[in-house]
């Protein structure tokens, strides 16, 4: 298994803001994941982040709202732009393509 | 809709017993199913995967698989108050590394 390290853990945030959560795995991974939580509700996949390569996209997620980066095959940014109270969330960034293993998350609260 | 459901619960069950919990899916061509356990705060940490139909056994935890029925289920045995969590059923779909998961179900073990 991968050891992921996210950060930051937790950000209170002013709506109109942006904020840019990074992702540092220990191990070379071709491809990372960037889920979405909401409160109470399961995981969502935002976007598929590959190296060299632009960010695929789940439907209901763009890349205006959500800028992803990955400039190396250990690291990974996901913005979160122009936040409203509803991009109140936790994220998280995941790695494995046979079985997924989750960094520790973001809790963001926008108000 | 590819769609992943289990009950929401809370699922409450006496220290010693034997927790069920249950998953059905939509998509007929997935290939790979997982549980995993989410502490309130937490991120997924990945418990038991299964492939093939039947049953997987590892310690106190028994996945079961039947693919014509499409459900998916996991049992856990000796229940212990540390294993109160919700439990998500995770489902990747077929011919991609996308995993779609359940709203999770919430597991109360009563000491």
């Amino acid at each position: 298994s991968a050891v992921i390290s996210q950060k930051p853990s937790r950000d209170i945030c002013q709506r109109g803001t942006s904020l840019t959560i990074q992702c540092q795995v220990d191990s070379q991974v071709t491809m990372m994941f960037w889920y979405r939580q909401q409160p109470g509700q399961s995981l969502t996949l935002i976007a598929t982040a590959n190296q060299g390569s632009e960010a695929t996209y789940e439907s209901g997620f763009v890349i205006d709202k959500f800028p992803i980066s990955r400039p190396n095959l250990t690291f990974s940014t996901l913005t979160v732009s122009n936040m409203s109270p509803e991009d109140s969330s936790i994220y998280l960034c995941s790695v494995g393509t046979a079985e997924a293993f989750f960094g520790q998350g973001t809790r963001l609260t926008v108000v | 809709q590819k769609e992943v459901e289990q009950n929401s619960g809370p699922l409450s069950v006496p220290e010693g017993a034997i927790a069920s919990l249950n998953c059905t899916y939509s998509d007929r061509g997935s290939q790979s199913f997982f549980w995993y356990r989410q502490y309130s705060g937490k991120s997924p940490e990945l418990i038991m995967f299964i492939y093939s139909n039947g049953d997987k056994e590892d310690g106190r935890f028994t996945a079961q698989l039947n693919k014509a029925s499409q459900y998916v289920s996991l049992l856990i045995r000796d229940s212990q108050p540390s294993d109160s969590a919700t439990y998500l059923c995770a489902v990747m779909t077929s011919g991609t590394y996308k995993y779609i998961f359940g709203t999770g179900t919430r597991l109360k073990v009563l000491a």
